[in-house]
């Protein structure tokens, strides 16, 4: 049984490029939900998405970043021409459905480094 | 921005003692509560997921109470030992199923 696998685990990007970071789901899970922490913080929520739907991305900034799960291949979390502020680790976290009580199972986390 | 609050930040506990941190969360719109394990190089681990006012859940030596009516939950470990150490957070969902996390708890358990 696969947990939620994310990838890379690592990633640099200079200033201005941009950063991709994958997140496959765990089997039979349909919501997907992303998580930024940056340093000496906690888990900031970003978006949260079904299958082929954006539920809420209020917490995205509304520039640069984008978020999409489509129906086949996993969710990837977008961010254009990146800036220092956008190192961090990046998590990614899946259940079964929005309106159970399930936990949330969590990825390894994408750590990113903009140079 | 739904305020999610843990105190203390940290704490070290001698092995063999028990400890208990808090998590506090609004009181209205209250959907669920779970607290979550994370130990260091690894991803967070949910330990329970609380629904109902007065809940009391139990792993092992770790427990967990929950008063949703002032908004407060507590994690309590018993008989601490250098495998608990790790970041214990909690997270409130609300009635629109948004789970938004708290700073954490960081324990750390002295041999």
């Amino acid at each position: 049984n696969a947990g939620v696998m994310q990838n890379p685990r690592h990633l640099v990007r200079r200033r201005g490029q941009e950063a991709r970071l994958r997140c496959s789901p765990m089997k039979g899970h349909s919501h997907v939900y992303w998580y930024r922490q940056l340093p000496e913080e906690g888990l900031k929520f970003m978006v949260y998405l079904q299958k082929e739907n954006i539920i809420d991305e209020s917490g995205m900034p509304k520039e640069r970043f984008s978020a999409e799960f489509p129906k086949e291949g996993p969710s990837i979390l977008r961010i254009q021409q990146v800036v220092r502020g956008d190192s961090a680790a990046y998590f990614c976290a899946s259940s079964p459905g929005g309106t159970t009580n399930s936990p949330l199972h969590f990825g390894n986390g994408t750590r990113l480094t903009v140079t | 921005i739904l305020n999610v609050e843990q105190s203390p930040q940290s704490l070290h506990v001698q092995e063999g003692d028990s400890t208990n941190f808090t998590c506090s969360f609004p009181s209205s719109n209250f959907y669920a509560l779970h607290w979550y394990r994370w130990e260091t190089a690894k991803s967070p681990e949910a330990l329970f997921v609380m629904t109902l006012n007065g809940d009391e859940k139990k792993k092992g030596r770790i427990s967990a109470t929950l008063n949703t009516k002032e908004g407060y939950s507590y994690l309590y470990i018993k008989g601490s030992q250098p495998e608990d150490s790790a970041t214990y957070l909690c997270a409130f969902r609300s009635n629109d199923y948004k789970l938004s996390f708290g700073a954490g708890t960081t324990v750390t358990v002295r041999a």
